[in-house]
């Protein structure tokens, strides 16, 4: 998986407890995404980060957070989880940049309930 | 982990048999393609990608067909295996200031008779 870990890779939790999901690359890529994937859905983005400390929404980010402080960690942070956050959670990281298109790659993923 | 489970559109192909899987993407200014396979329990990987100055790429023994004049691409598997089944997604590629956003499509389900 392209040297990428998500933490943990399952979880289960109350309604109104904080959550941070983490992903963990040693690829050194500069781009790191979140992203939910729920049935009929497919894979949406919740945020995204640039660069250490730069980070951006994507279409889905209502209720959730994210912090990148050094390159190889991006967190997701559920400061209050509802029942609709119950998903799985894919990690992907990706080195290009505007110019340059290049593909994701992709974590296991983590499967969260929120009871 | 698994894909996104019920509701999916589905390709029941014999083993040996050409697969064909379609997608429509929406954006025209969307500028890179890509497929992804997902197996249960598993992330999405890479198939093959193409951009949008190309119409075709081949890869072994896949190929991406890009039609721009009615934003449709297509993936097709030759000589399907029990392997290629999976969940196939189209991804694509909208650039903006900060990096690249994949956009991804609903996902068919591929199922391969022995």
């Amino acid at each position: 998986d392209a040297g990428i870990t998500q933490s943990p890779r399952h979880k289960v939790t109350e309604t109104g407890t904080p959550v941070t999901l983490r992903c963990h690359q040693t690829e050194n890529h500069r781009y790191m995404y979140w992203y939910r994937q729920d049935p009929g859905h497919g894979l949406r983005l919740i945020h995204y980060s640039y660069g250490v400390k730069d980070t951006d929404k994507g279409e889905v980010s209502d209720g959730y957070s994210v912090s990148r402080s050094k390159t190889e960690d991006f967190l997701l942070t559920l400061e209050s989880a509802t029942s609709s956050q119950t998903s799985v959670y894919f990690c992907a990281i990706s080195e290009g940049g505007p110019a340059m298109n290049t593909e994701a790659f992709f974590g296991q993923g983590t499967r969260l309930t929120v009871v | 982990g698994e894909s996104v489970g019920l509701h999916l559109p589905t390709l029941s192909v014999q083993e040996g048999d050409n697969s064909i899987i379609n997608c429509a993407y929406s954006n025209s200014a969307s500028d890179y393609f890509i497929w992804y396979k997902q197996e249960s329990g598993k992330g999405p990987q890479f198939i093959i990608d193409i951009r949008s100055n190309m119409d075709k790429r081949q890869g072994q023994r896949v190929t991406v067909l890009l039609n721009k004049t009615v934003k449709h691409l297509s993936l097709q598997i030759a000589a399907t295996q029990p392997g290629d089944s999976a969940v196939y997604f189209c991804a694509e590629n909208r650039n903006n200031n900060a990096g690249n956003m994949l956009t991804f499509g609903g996902g068919t389900r591929l199922m391969v008779k022995p």
